[in-house]
């Protein structure tokens, strides 16, 4: 159980063009979503959170014109990354939880992972 | 406010004990997890223990936590090579809406 998926799993792109990336809980919902960046050899960055049918609540230093996010469904966020230039491309990584569990932990499960790549 | 810091490398022969430490400052900390990240992946939960217990066993993998120093560890016996990978510890702070605060990830590798 616990399965995220994330699509595509890498893109390139051409620069200024808008990339969406798909993040999945499958078999759980998920009233919380959460969005990572990481550069290589580094720690994740959180860059958002979002909950199911409202607005993402973004980091101190994360455009939110940018990096837009969407929550429609307890089962799917998107991530679409606006105007996209060289220096957005890094490994986005989604992640998700069921808050509404009884006695539940914050456990994070996380999907595996979109290689984003500007041109 | 809230730091969680972790060695970066740990190298040890295949079938010796790994040991990856962690810090927290966060005194709040609720739950505390460990995930292991192979290359190009994402990260998989590996286990976590609730604030108020001192160890966790699961199979390979104990989990020894030390709240009055605020210290944190993973220890895998009977390291193969298929452990090879990174390490991250995170916890979760009470009241922060399910936000995770990581380490830097630990690279352990395993040699034959």
């Amino acid at each position: 159980g616990a399965v995220v998926s994330q699509h595509p799993s890498w893109v390139i792109c051409k620069s200024g063009t808008s990339v969406k990336i798909e993040c999945r809980s499958l078999d759980f919902q998920a009233t919380t979503m959460f969005w990572y960046r990481q550069f290589p050899k580094q720690s994740l960055m959180l860059m958002a959170t979002s909950n199911e049918g409202s607005k993402a609540t973004y980091e101190q230093g994360v455009e939110k014109d940018k990096f837009l996010i969407n929550h429609a469904s307890l089962t799917l966020s998107t991530l679409t990354v606006t105007s996209a230039h060289p220096e957005d491309s890094s490994f986005y990584i989604c992640s998700a939880r069921d808050g509404r569990l009884a006695g539940g932990t914050d456990t994070q499960y996380f999907g595996p992972g979109t290689r984003l790549t500007v041109l | 406010g809230e730091d969680v810091e972790q060695s970066l490398f740990l190298s040890v022969r295949e079938g010796d004990s790994s040991v990856i430490n962690c810090t927290y400052t966060d005194s709040s900390s609720t739950y505390l997890y460990w995930y292991k990240q192979e290359p190009g992946a994402g990260l998989q939960l590996l286990t976590y223990i609730f604030s108020n217990m001192d160890m966790k066993q699961d199979q390979r993998l104990t989990v020894l936590l030390n709240k009055k120093d605020k210290h944190l560890s993973l220890r895998i016996a009977d390291t193969q090579t298929g452990d090879s990978a990174i390490y991250f510890c995170a916890e979760s702070i009470n009241n922060q809406g399910g936000k995770l605060i990581f380490g830097q990830g630990t690279e352990l590798s395993v040699k034959p």
